[in-house]
């Protein structure tokens, strides 16, 4: 595809259970970020990858996520033991080249809509 | 206070009016400022970039920036029902040079 691809589209799970969620970005892309939007609320940064660099984590909330991103390609975001606070919609960005992230148009994929119960 | 604050709306205007949504922010050292769109059910796209203060003209669309009172603007001139959307103003870089998102506007053009 074109475009930057996320899946599930929708997730709708218990407090306490774990989830994956799982990014594909534009090809040849080598910046990946997720983000989390939060209703009437703003993208909040989550973490960042960039290339084989050690991935930019300062935006986790808790150590309950986590991310990988295998092969400078697809990415997963787990949240182990997810709390109702959780509930988001989390969205994934990749850009051709970082100079910065402010510096290269992010692509946006349609986000996964987690709902913990 | 937020780093960047932005009205939630929402905000209704009938088609072919002008539209003038705003950010307001508060750190100095931001340089780039950029207006995304997002659909309902979709990602933000990136809509208008600018660099330092001024105006950048697209079509319909104007961005305006002015650092002096930290106030960032996006016109949309002649509005369609297509425009219909939530606009999020986006600056940067912050503390951790990345952007720092505004909550968003919802804006309804009606036919």
């Amino acid at each position: 595809g074109a475009g930057v691809s996320q899946s599930p589209s929708n997730k709708v799970t218990e407090k306490g259970k774990d989830v994956e969620l799982r990014c594909d970005p534009i090809s040849g892309h080598t910046a990946l970020y997720w983000y989390r939007q939060s209703l009437g609320q703003g993208l909040e940064f989550l973490i960042y990858f960039q290339g084989n660099s050690a991935p930019d984590k300062s935006g986790l909330p808790s150590d309950r996520f986590s991310a990988e991103r295998t092969g400078g390609s697809v990415s997963t975001l787990t949240i182990q033991r997810t709390q109702q606070e959780d509930s988001a919609v989390y969205l994934c960005a990749s850009s051709l080249v970082s100079g910065g992230a402010f510096k290269e148009t992010q692509y946006f994929g349609p986000g996964t809509r987690l709902l913990v119960l | 206070q937020k780093e960047v604050e932005q009205d939630p709306g929402p905000l209704s205007v009938p088609e072919g009016a002008i539209v003038s949504l705003n950010c307001t922010y508060s750190n100095s050292a931001f340089q780039y400022f950029m207006w995304y769109r997002q659909y309902s059910r979709k990602g933000p796209e990136l809509l208008m970039y600018t660099y330092s203060s001024g105006n950048k003209e697209d079509g319909r669309f104007t961005a305006q920036v002015d650092k002096s009172s930290k106030y960032i603007s996006l016109f949309i001139r002649d509005s369609q029902p297509s425009d219909s959307a939530t606009y999020l103003c986006a600056m940067g870089p912050n503390a951790g040079n990345m952007l720092t998102f505004g909550g968003g506007t919802r804006l309804m053009v009606k036919p």
